[in-house]
């Protein structure tokens, strides 16, 4: 059965600091794989997603994730964050005409 | 492009009654739909998945007979939830998933709160 571990349940960081939250998952195959945001009160927005090709992979609001087999880890990184990308972030992992497994979140906050 | 619907946004129903939730594609057919529960400050759980003139697959310990599901057309998926109880209360969103892309898009999500 696939499973997707998110260790950091909150995150802390500084307005302008770098910023890595932890994906780890479990599949039986070549996996696809997802970050999404959610603020308060919204709905589910795709930050970045894998299918395959180039691990390094560009998503919006200038966050990237890496894939790595090796680690079954799909990490989300940001250079610099700013107050507004305070909010939960789901990592997930299936996708096509499956539906997703979610992990169970990270909770960041940004310190001014 | 690529927007997904969802009503209402929040209702409040008594115990016993049934609610309706309705899930729309506004600018793309979705052969399939996905509906999912989160429970507050947790995650999403994947509740059933729903395709287009076809019964709905629905995940291990979700009950088939209490939270039917519709998909009546290319653009429109619900989800009733009946006899519903206190802890029926949650927060439902649904997902259509493209065919150009493959990806899945996500509605707002419905909160459901039951008295």
């Amino acid at each position: 059965a696939q499973s997707v571990t998110q260790p950091d349940i909150h995150i802390t960081v500084s307005e302008g600091a770098s910023l890595e939250l932890r994906c780890n998952y479990s599949y039986g195959a070549t996996p696809y794989l997802f970050w999404y945001v959610q603020s308060p009160g919204q709905g589910l927005q795709l930050l970045l997603k894998y299918f395959s090709g180039d691990t390094l992979v560009q998503g919006i609001k200038g966050f990237e994730a890496e894939f790595k087999r090796s680690q079954s880890s799909f990490n989300l990184r940001k250079p610099s964050v700013h107050w507004s990308d305070a909010a939960e972030y789901f990592c997930a992992v299936g996708g096509g005409a499956d539906g997703l497994t979610f992990g169970k979140g990270t909770h960041l906050i940004i310190q001014p | 492009g690529a927007v997904v619907s969802q009503h209402p946004s929040w209702v409040i129903c008594k115990s016993g009654t049934s609610v309706k939730i309705e899930c729309r594609s506004l600018d793309f057919q979705a052969t399939t739909m996905f509906w999912y529960r989160q429970f507050p400050k947790q995650s999403l759980m994947l509740m059933a998945t729903s395709n287009e003139g076809s019964k709905a697959t629905y995940e291990q310990g979700v009950e088939k007979d209490k939270f039917l599901i519709n998909h009546a057309s290319l653009t429109l998926s619900t989800l009733t939830v009946t006899s519903a109880h206190p802890e029926d209360s949650s927060f439902y969103i649904c997902s259509a998933l493209t065919g150009k892309t493959g990806e899945q898009y996500f509605g707002p999500g419905t909160r459901l709160t039951v008295t």
